[in-house]
């Protein structure tokens, strides 16, 4: 059973405006939650995380919103540029501290 | 330059041909796991390793083989592959286990006919 969930496999939007990536949790004892961006023929690079004792973490264009109750985090991108054109994973860290558990993903392409 | 380096880029191996694809980080780090990406599927956990002479199993380990004798190698070892094998790899590590974002390698495509 997936314990993390992307449920948009895709999502587009034009140059400029705001990019908002989708990620919900089934684990309620998962306490650390990651970003990681994909570009074709390369690794997956760490873009920014959260720790569930905050809501809210920025980084330039890029915010990590976290609602633990509804287990839900949320990557918003604004302003949103070609070059973000990639496939987003959202991830958890798993109570062990032995792997990040990651969702299927979300492919993001911005028009110029 | 910081990074970790997996070898080879591209492989096509027939069944049952034993194969290693390598994995070295040059950061010191303790951890190192390897993931494979299949469609659909996203990144599932194949093997860990939480330091030297210290592996342990991920969600999908079977069919896989891994070493850790020294802190900056993790080998992916294939002792018979088969076609369900055919995936794209990456191998990863990171100071901890999960508490910092994993430097992950540039992925390995294996195809196995």
């Amino acid at each position: 059973d997936q314990q993390v969930k992307q449920n948009s496999p895709s999502l587009s939007v034009q140059e400029g405006r705001i990019s908002i990536l989708n990620c919900d949790y089934t684990n309620s004892m998962f306490d650390y939650f990651l970003w990681y961006k994909k570009y074709p023929a390369e690794g997956p690079t760490f873009l920014i995380s959260i720790s569930s004792i905050k809501d809210k973490n920025e980084d330039g264009r890029f915010t990590v919103f976290l609602n633990k109750s509804a287990k839900h985090l949320s990557l918003h991108i604004v302003p949103s540029q070609p070059g973000d054109s990639a496939v987003y994973f959202c991830a958890a860290k798993n109570q062990a501290g032995t792997a990040l558990i990651f969702g299927k993903g979300t492919t993001l392409s911005v028009s110029s | 330059e910081a990074q970790v380096t997996q070898n080879p880029r591209y492989l096509i191996t027939v069944t049952g041909k034993k194969l290693t694809v390598t994995c070295s980080q040059n950061m010191n780090h303790e951890y190192m796991s390897w993931y494979r990406q299949d469609p659909g599927l996203g990144l599932r956990q194949i093997y860990y390793s939480m330091n030297v002479e210290v592996t342990d199993k991920g969600d999908v380990p079977e069919g896989y083989k891994v070493s850790r004798k020294e802190k900056r190698n993790f080998p992916l070892i294939l002792e018979s592959p088969s076609p369900n094998q055919t995936s794209l790899y990456f191998c990863a590590s990171s100071y901890t286990g999960g508490s910092y974002g994993y430097t992950f390698g540039s992925g390995t495509r294996l195809t196995v006919v």
